[in-house]
């Protein structure tokens, strides 16, 4: 079946500009999760959601990051005022729920800053 | 949060056993030991899983020691495919919260 998608698969913008990231995950997935992963290291959660609701957003570096999913399907990490230190893959991941806790990703937006 | 320590690198010889170690030496009983890997550009990929007894699926074998503070993900026969960073984490969280934690991993390069 298809996987976790996201996009768009690179994004470059502006130093002080607004970003949205898109997440879809697998269908029927009712935990969904982002993850940031700077270059040569290991992916650092963001923020999870189970169903609508943000159930831990305390991986958010500050009030800048927002994340959304308001039907508890597709996600949107949205960036505001990007600075260059907020380049990085951002990744997705989805769990059928948060018992059964095997996550599975999706292939990365590589945001870059200039 | 049980920390974990996995060699930054090691190479296997295609066709040959790849064995990959991972210490978690302050492992908690209800804590699961997870594996995933990382090909170049692309998102981590779901390995296998367990808690106390080896497993094994159609990718790779589990093995973790009796007391579980270690643990070796096993690829029986590996291919230049396999060439990727392998990921060791051990589940944190509370209540139904369970963010996996990444650390460096360790570059599996698999030469021909």
């Amino acid at each position: 079946g298809a996987g976790v998608s996201q996009t768009p698969s690179n994004k470059v913008t502006e130093k002080g500009k607004y970003v949205e990231l898109r997440c879809d995950p697998i269908s029927g997935h009712t935990a969904l999760y982002w993850y940031r992963q700077s270059l040569g290291q290991g992916p650092e959660f963001l923020i999870y959601f189970q169903g609508t609701g943000a159930a831990d957003d305390s991986g958010l570096p500050n009030d800048r990051f927002f994340a959304v999913r308001p039907e508890g399907s597709v996600s949107t990490l949205k960036i505001q005022r990007t600075e260059r230190g907020d380049s990085a893959v951002y990744l997705c991941a989805s769990s059928l729920n948060a018992v059964t806790d095997t996550q599975y990703f999706g292939p990365g937006t590589r945001l870059t800053v200039l | 949060d049980a920390k974990t320590t996995q060699p930054p690198s090691m190479d296997c010889a295609e066709g040959r056993a790849a064995n990959l170690p991972c210490n978690h030496s302050t492992i908690s009983g209800n804590e699961y030991v997870y594996w995933y890997r990382q090909i170049h550009s692309q998102g981590p990929q779901y390995i296998i899983h367990g808690l106390k007894n080896n497993e094994t699926n159609e990718m790779a074998s589990l093995i973790i020691t009796e007391d579980r503070k270690s643990s070796t993900l096993i690829l029986p026969h590996a291919t230049l495919r396999d060439t990727a960073v392998y990921y060791c984490i051990v589940r944190v969280g509370k209540g139904s919260n369970y963010k996996l934690t990444f650390g460096k991993g360790t570059l599996l390069t698999v030469n021909p």
